[in-house]
């Protein structure tokens, strides 16, 4: 089956930890990204990358690092620099459409925690 | 002023009705948009895109209206099952999407 896989599902991390969400595509997507939602709140974007060794800072990278090292990985790391970072994280993947769209489809999203 | 504005509702109708949310978008460059809807602890799913000529799919129709910057998605004869947040996401200029913080739709019995 096609999709995009995150894991693990649930993280919990320790104050001045690093930790790194995983994120995998086989739909062979060029673009990946990474979004953070809050309770009760939009999605808000953390880094993008539209092709292999390539990535950009979205509005809240502050705290967070990438790489792409492989089309179809885009990790996360939320490094101790971020303050607060519980939150639910979606990774989302896309292609151009024929129609010149771009449409994105999320993975099912990992859920930190802080303890 | 946020690039992506939307009513965080809740909107409660009743199994039948016909409700109708707005996202309204600050960018008049924006060329791509979509309708997400998202479940509780879930991830968003795409339910459609919104093209210029506005679209339908069974029950819902999306409209893009440029001139006052602002899509809407009508849903006809609710169901129980449609109860969710309806998020709103376009491109602002860079490749990604920038979405709305989401409409919440309870459809009571």
């Amino acid at each position: 089956d096609g999709g995009i896989t995150q894991s693990p599902k649930y993280l919990f991390r320790k104050e001045g930890q690093n930790v790194t969400l995983s994120c995998e595509q086989n739909l062979n997507h060029d673009a990946m990204y990474w979004y953070r939602q809050d309770p009760g709140q939009g999605l808000r974007l953390i880094y993008y990358s539209q092709i292999v060794n390539d990535f950009q800072k979205g509005d809240i990278a502050e705290g967070y690092s990438v790489s792409r090292e492989k089309k179809e990985s885009f990790p996360l790391t939320v490094t101790s620099a971020q303050k607060n970072p519980t939150a639910f994280y979606l990774c989302a993947s896309s292609s151009e459409t024929s129609g010149g769209q771009e449409t994105q489809y999320f993975g099912p999203g990992t859920r930190l925690l802080v303890l | 002023r946020k690039e992506v504005e939307q009513d965080p509702g809740p909107f409660n109708v009743p199994e039948g009705a016909t409700v109708a949310f707005n996202c309204t978008y600050s960018n008049s460059a924006s060329q791509s948009f979509f309708w997400y809807r998202q479940d509780c602890r879930k991830e968003p799913k795409l339910l459609m895109s919104v093209y210029s000529s506005g679209n339908e799919d069974g029950r819902f129709t999306a409209q893009l209206n440029r001139a006052s910057q602002y899509i809407s998605l009508l849903i006809r004869d609710s169901k129980l099952s449609d109860s969710a947040t309806y998020l709103c996401g376009m491109d602002t200029g860079r490749r990604a999407l920038t979405f709305g913080s989401g409409t919440r739709l309870q459809v009571q019995p």
